[in-house]
Parts: C-alpha cells; structure tokens; sequence
C-alpha cells in the first residue's frame, strides 16, 4: 500500500530562521512526487512536482528536492507570509495521489 | 489566476436536505477530477474518483448513494450530498488533473464549507 509520511507535523520558526520539512513516501512505480500549500478555509495550492531522484525546483524561498525514498521542501529565510500547511502526495501509475497529513509551518516575527 | 473554480465556498442547511457542490476547470479540459474531504487539522481524504463520461469511483467506505457525482462535461464535475445529516458537515474540495502542460499537475478548487444544522 502506497504512504506519505511527513514530518515534522508542525514547526514554528523566527522570521529569517531557514528550516526543511520532511516528506517519507513508499509508492511503488512512483510518477511524481508534489508539493502543496495550503492556507486555512482554503484549497491547497500546487507548488512543485519532482520526477526523479536528484531532481530540484525552486520558487522564491522554497526549494523541493527528491531522494529515492523521501522529498524535502527547504524554506531559506522564511517570511510570516510563508506560515501555512505544506501537503506532500505520490502517485503511481494512474491513480489518485496519496496525501501526507501535512506540516504546519508558523514564522514568528 | 484559479484554473480550478469551486462553488459554493459556503453553504449552511438544514439536516435532511440535499447540497450541489459544483467544480470546474477554467482553462483546460480534465476527464478526471478528484472530491475530497477535510476534517480540521486532518490531510484530505480522496472520497471518488469522476470520469467524464463514465461512473465515478467510489473510495472504500463512502456512500455512494450518499454522495452523487456527476461529470458530465469535460471542465464540469457536480458533487451531490443528498439528505445531509450533521455528520456530513465537513470541508470539501475539488480537483482536476491537467497534464498538458508538459507536466503533471493536480489543480485543486476553493473548497466546500458544509455546515448541516
């Protein structure tokens, strides 16, 4: 059976503080591993999809890397405005992507 | 812009009653779309998988007499919960898969707010 681990599940840091989230996955077959954000009351928002091991992407202060068992989303000087869950999901073959619980990222001032 | 729009954002009734909850793709034609449900603090869990075209199917577990899904177009999915009850009050949410943008994306809605008094 396909998981998504993330960890941690929540995370508090100071503004500028520059941290990683952890993203474990056991997906057989994987066609891309991907990245989320979501703000509350909200849908969650695409950020990165990774294909395969050795694969980086980045957008403003996020950088999402993939190993042949886990994806790290990097967060380089993190701004308040960055506080939000951050969702990892895999997916194989054809099927729907299998979500983590997510990390709940909070950037104190 | 949302490529994915989801309506309504927020909708109370009363227990017994039967909600729409409409789901559409804005720029690009998706024969597959996702409904998920969010409880607070909790990942999404996928309830059914919409096939334009074709019947939707239905995780383990969730009602599929409970909760219709019609995708009868290729940028339209409608979730449908019939006679809500207050254990149906939850978040629910959208998606739909584009892949022709040379990558894989999964686009997802606004977001349902279902409170059933």
């Amino acid at each position: 059976e396909d998981q998504v681990t993330q960890s941690p599940e929540a995370l508090r840091l100071q503004e500028g503080e520059s941290s990683s989230l952890n993203c474990s996955y056991t997906v057989s077959g994987l066609r891309g591993l991907f990245w989320y954000r979501q703000d509350p009351g909200k849908g969650p928002e695409f950020l990165f999809t990774l294909y395969s091991a050795g694969e980086e992407k980045e957008k403003e202060r996020l950088k999402a890397t993939l190993t042949k068992k886990e994806s790290f989303l990097h967060i380089t000087a993190p701004k308040p405005e960055d506080s939000a869950t951050y969702l990892c999901a895999g997916g194989s073959g054809n099927t729907p992507l299998v979500f983590g619980k997510g990390t709940r990222l909070s950037v104190i001032a | 812009g949302a490529v994915v729009s989801q309506h309504p954002s927020r909708v109370i009734c009363k227990s017994g009653t039967s909600v729409k909850i409409e789901c559409r793709s804005l720029d690009f034609q998706a024969t597959t779309m996702f409904w998920y449900r969010q409880f607070p603090k909790q990942s999404l869990m996928l309830m059914a998988t919409s096939n334009e075209g074709s019947k939707a199917t239905y995780e383990q577990g969730v009602e599929k007499d409970k909760f219709l899904i019609n995708h009868a177009s290729l940028t339209l999915s409608t979730l449908t919960v019939t006679s809500a009850h207050p254990e149906d009050s939850s978040f629910y949410i959208c998606s739909a898969r584009d892949t022709g943008r040379g990558e894989e994306k999964l686009f997802f809605g606004s977001g349902t707010q279902l409170s059933v008094l």
